[in-house]
């Protein structure tokens, strides 16, 4: 079946930096990736959605600017967290539509601890 | 848009017994029903999926129930086990639309 791919897993930075999350379709081309946020114990909220060659679509309250994401081909999609604070720790993981199964697939999920 | 409501958040109960999660959808035209398993810090895996054409379907323990009318599905576990305890989510979604996620259910099956 479809797999996604997903860099790094863990990730710890400082306060201010940027941090860039990978989500590679690795046998399937991927024209569109969904962009989620999970805080413990809570249901995955979707950040944005990400088309190839196009810009993303955000979903309301979500800050393009500080949540950066480039689709640049069909199987790379990245979001980079700009200017990272405390708050923006959180489980961030992708999904592809799985067009073989009509469903998703996830990629494995980046836990981000600004510090 | 669509709007999907899972009941309960919290569900508890002891090896061997049953487990139901319940979930609402808002829009009629939606169409694909999966449920997906995620353990602590784990990507979410589908464990099930019903489309609208069908009632009910059947995967050895695991077994969902669709109501068109009612616009409710729901998740069945039989002979629950201690490795069955998860977080559980619904969704609902038209063809190739994006997804709408229920808020989860923590099942905690105690040996």
């Amino acid at each position: 079946g479809a797999v996604v791919s997903q860099h790094p897993s863990r990730v710890i930075c400082k306060s201010g930096t940027s941090v860039k999350i990978e989500c590679r379709s690795l046998d399937f081309q991927a024209t569109t990736m969904f962009w989620y946020r999970q805080f413990p114990k809570k249901s995955l909220m979707l950040m944005a959605t990400s088309n190839e060659g196009s810009k993303a679509t955000y979903e309301q309250g979500v800050e393009k600017d500080k949540f950066l994401i480039n689709h640049a081909s069909l199987t790379l999609s990245t979001l980079t967290v700009t200017s990272a604070h405390p708050e923006d720790s959180s489980f961030y993981i992708c999904s592809a539509p799985d067009r073989e199964r009509d469903g998703y697939t996830f990629g494995s999920g980046t836990r981000l601890t600004v510090v | 848009g669509e709007n999907v409501e899972q009941h309960p958040s919290t569900l508890s109960v002891q090896e061997g017994d049953s487990a139901v999660i319940k979930c609402t959808y808002s829009d009629s035209a939606s169409n694909y029903f999966p449920w997906y398993k995620q353990e602590l810090g784990k990507r979410p895996q589908l464990i099930i999926d019903i489309r609208s054409n069908v009632g009910e379907k059947k995967d050895q323990r695991i077994a969902v129930t669709l109501n068109k009318t009612a616009k409710h599905f729901s998740l069945h576990i039989t002979e629950t086990q201690p490795e069955d305890s998860a977080v559980y989510f619904c969704a609902a979604s038209k063809r190739s639309y994006i997804p709408t996620f229920g808020r989860g259910t923590s099942l905690i099956v105690h040996p």
